[in-house]
């Protein structure tokens, strides 16, 4: 595969429900990133990861977990969410540094019933 | 705090018929600013960046323009398969990083 993927593309859960979403990159890339996008709002920065260290936490609930094992994957885990965090969330990647443009994946859309 | 706004928030065009979007910014010491076009249920998909007043870039049908306050977008003559969501999203000299501030989008269909 090329380019960002992520997994799973469709997640319903309940509140006390505990998942998990997948990201990887295939471009050779050491930063990822964790969005939020919600409907008639603009794209919200979760987390920032560079050479696999957390470089941007922006105000993230606890409920939202990051872990990034190699410059390749991302995951961002899941507990005890709320209806509001339904959302679509997109990963990205780019090279390190603030000149580079960033790649997304397709996006896992969330529901949170 | 940055900020970017994008207008209009809709846009129906005739096939053919050419416009312009608009992306309006506030940050403290531009580094880069980004478009990108995003489709229904897909992610965003990298168009363009530019780092300076005065710059242009073109890729098919867009053209893409850079001042102090302003970016646009501009589409010649364009084609159903144009329609999508165009965002904007700018990222700062000094402690910016690689954090992205991004706009809320143009939403842009084009008709046959």
């Amino acid at each position: 595969e090329t380019g960002v993927t992520q997994t799973p593309r469709h997640l319903v859960m309940g509140m006390t429900n505990k998942k998990s979403l997948k990201c990887e990159q295939h471009l050779g890339h050491n930063a990822m990133y964790w969005y939020k996008q919600s409907a008639k709002k603009p794209l919200e920065l979760m987390f920032v990861y560079n050479f696999k260290e957390q470089t941007e936490n922006n105000s993230v609930p606890s409920r939202f977990s990051p872990e990034c094992p190699n410059s390749s994957h991302l995951f961002l885990h899941l507990h005890t969410l709320q209806p509001e965090d339904s959302a679509l969330y997109l990963c990205a990647s780019s090279q390190e540094g603030d000149v580079y443009e960033q790649y997304f994946g397709p996006g896992t859309r969330l529901t949170v019933t | 705090e940055d900020q970017v706004t994008q207008s209009p928030e809709a846009l129906r065009l005739q096939e053919g018929e050419s416009s312009s979007l608009n992306c309006s910014y506030t940050v403290s010491g531009l580094r880069g600013l980004f478009w990108y076009r995003q489709d229904p249920g897909k992610g965003p998909e990298f168009l363009f960046t530019l780092y300076s007043a005065g710059e242009e870039k073109e890729k098919e049908r867009l053209k893409a323009t850079l001042t102090k306050k302003e970016s646009f977008l501009h589409i010649t003559a364009p084609k159903p398969e144009d329609s999508a969501t165009y965002l904007c999203a700018v990222t700062r000299l000094t402690g910016g990083g690689n954090k992205l501030t991004f706009g809320t989008g143009t939403q842009l269909k084009v008709e046959l």
